[in-house]
């Protein structure tokens, strides 16, 4: 059974940072390329970044591109997600997610970790 | 790159049938065939039930189907049971290399 854990989430200031963890288990990490997603609670989903199985190759909404980066460490089937400068409007609860990178799709989701900016 | 346009909102009583209708541009929809649909009860994480516009996955009730055409994508729901009440989001895969969400259709089963 995929399973997906989340953390690293809480509260931050305007202009901080957060590192989130995303551990994952039950399949083989290496095969599937990862990505995260966001939702504003009680929103929409927003796609944030993905990347490649081999951690070769990073994509990234336009909305948090130079300010968020995405890796891995396929040694410790972890996935992380590295955000800076963060603002007010990147208040979410962030998802991990596999992401199919040949057909676009997302198969299994963690339960997500909530990340609030404010002063 | 705009979200896609889902209805807010749709409704159904016990046994019907609904479709949540999803409507993006040349761009994204209508460019691919990589169409899929998510369903998220409260307070869980969203669950993949249509994958490439009309592919249902292994353990998703064959209630569940969808369709595209053109510029718009369905998802539609027979046979509708309590259990089906969440939000529903469509999702596509755009020319600009990113993934984009509709805004979501919240089904309320009557």
């Amino acid at each position: 059974e995929v399973q997906l854990l989340e953390s690293g989430g809480g509260l931050v200031q305007p202009g901080g940072s957060l590192r989130l963890s995303c551990a994952a288990s039950g399949f083989t990490f290496n095969d599937y390329a990862m990505s995260w997603v966001r939702q504003v609670p009680g929103k929409g989903l927003e796609w944030v970044s993905s990347i490649t199985g081999s951690g070769g190759n990073t994509y990234y909404a336009d909305s948090v591109k130079g300010r968020f980066t995405i890796s891995r460490d396929n040694s410790k089937n972890t996935l992380y997600l590295q955000m800076n400068s963060l603002r007010v409007e990147d208040t979410a609860i962030f998802y991990c997610a596999q992401y199919m990178g040949i057909t676009k799709y997302f198969p299994s989701w963690g339960q997500g970790t909530l990340v609030t900016v404010s002063s | 790159q705009s979200a896609l346009t889902q209805p807010a909102s749709v409704s159904g009583s016990p046994g019907q049938s609904i479709t949540i209708s999803c409507t993006g541009t040349s761009s994204d929809i209508g460019a691919y065939n990589y169409v899929s649909w998510y369903q998220q009860h409260p307070g869980k994480a969203p669950k993949l039930m249509i994958s490439e516009v009309n592919n249902r996955p292994s353990g998703v009730s064959n209630r569940f189907s969808a369709s595209k055409s053109g510029n718009t994508a369905s998802l539609t729901i027979s046979g509708l049971q309590a259990e089906d009440e969440a939000d529903y989001f469509c999702s596509s895969y755009a020319t600009s290399g990113a993934v984009i969400f509709g805004g979501g259709t919240k089904l309320t089963v009557l």
